[in-house]
């Protein structure tokens, strides 16, 4: 257990839904990031946030939008979902700066069928 | 992960070294990553070293730097078939708030 966790761990809807993607960081860890990875495009950064405000954007999509709340959790929406959209998405989180890297979560697979 | 190389796929004999290669392209790279991702899991990380270190050895896992080349190479000797897996290197830059830039992973293959 890294200490990072994401709800649900698996998630199959059909075109044209939304659907939301919960992760807790690790305590004391503040910042929090979202991130794609499929099987043609690898691993995607899409969003980060540093204690509830947006630090910086990726290659996140309009249809795509996340929030951090006070409880230092996060959300990543995802609307109008599209065939392609079919991914793991990963949520990591980190304390302030340093040697520490990310903690990544398991992730959730989300299938768009 | 534009300014982080590496090769795709390795293949390795059980019991063999393995040897995955990366190359950045950011000289002012504060840390250097590796992290590992077995099937159906999230990123492990499995070591990392500070730019101003040459070489580190964890256990089975050598991490050797090449900063004149920006080259970062990680070993893994007496490779076991639980190896078999995608291999991420990363680099962090301090004046980019830590933040870490990925390459698009290594996936070894163990062979018996």
């Amino acid at each position: 257990d890294s200490g990072v966790t994401q709800t649900p761990k698996h998630l199959i809807t059909a075109t044209g839904q939304r659907v939301t993607l919960r992760c807790s960081p690790r305590s004391g860890d503040l910042s929090v990031y979202w991130y794609q990875q499929s099987l043609d495009q690898g691993l995607q950064f899409l969003i980060q946030y540093y204690n509830g405000e947006e630090r910086a954007k990726g290659n996140i999509l309009e249809r795509f939008s996340a929030q951090q709340f006070p409880d230092l959790h996060s959300e990543l929406n995802l609307s109008s979902l599209e065939l392609g959209d079919s991914a793991l998405y990963f949520c990591a989180s980190s304390t302030t700066g340093g040697a520490g890297g990310y903690t990544f979560g398991s992730g959730t697979r989300l299938t768009v069928v | 992960g534009e300014d982080v190389e590496q090769s795709l796929f390795l293949s390795v004999r059980e019991g063999d070294s393995s040897v995955i290669n990366c190359t950045y392209t950011d000289s002012s790279s504060t840390y250097l990553y590796w992290y590992k991702q077995e099937p159906g899991a999230g990123l492990q990380l499995l070591t990392y070293i500070f730019s101003n270190m040459d070489m580190k050895q964890d256990q089975r896992l050598t991490v050797l730097l090449n900063k004149k080349d920006k080259h970062l190479s990680l070993r893994i000797a007496d490779t076991q078939t639980g190896d078999s897996a995608i291999y991420f290197c990363a680099e962090s830059i301090r004046s980019n708030d830590y933040k870490l830039s990925f390459g698009a992973g290594t996936t070894v293959t163990v062979r018996a």
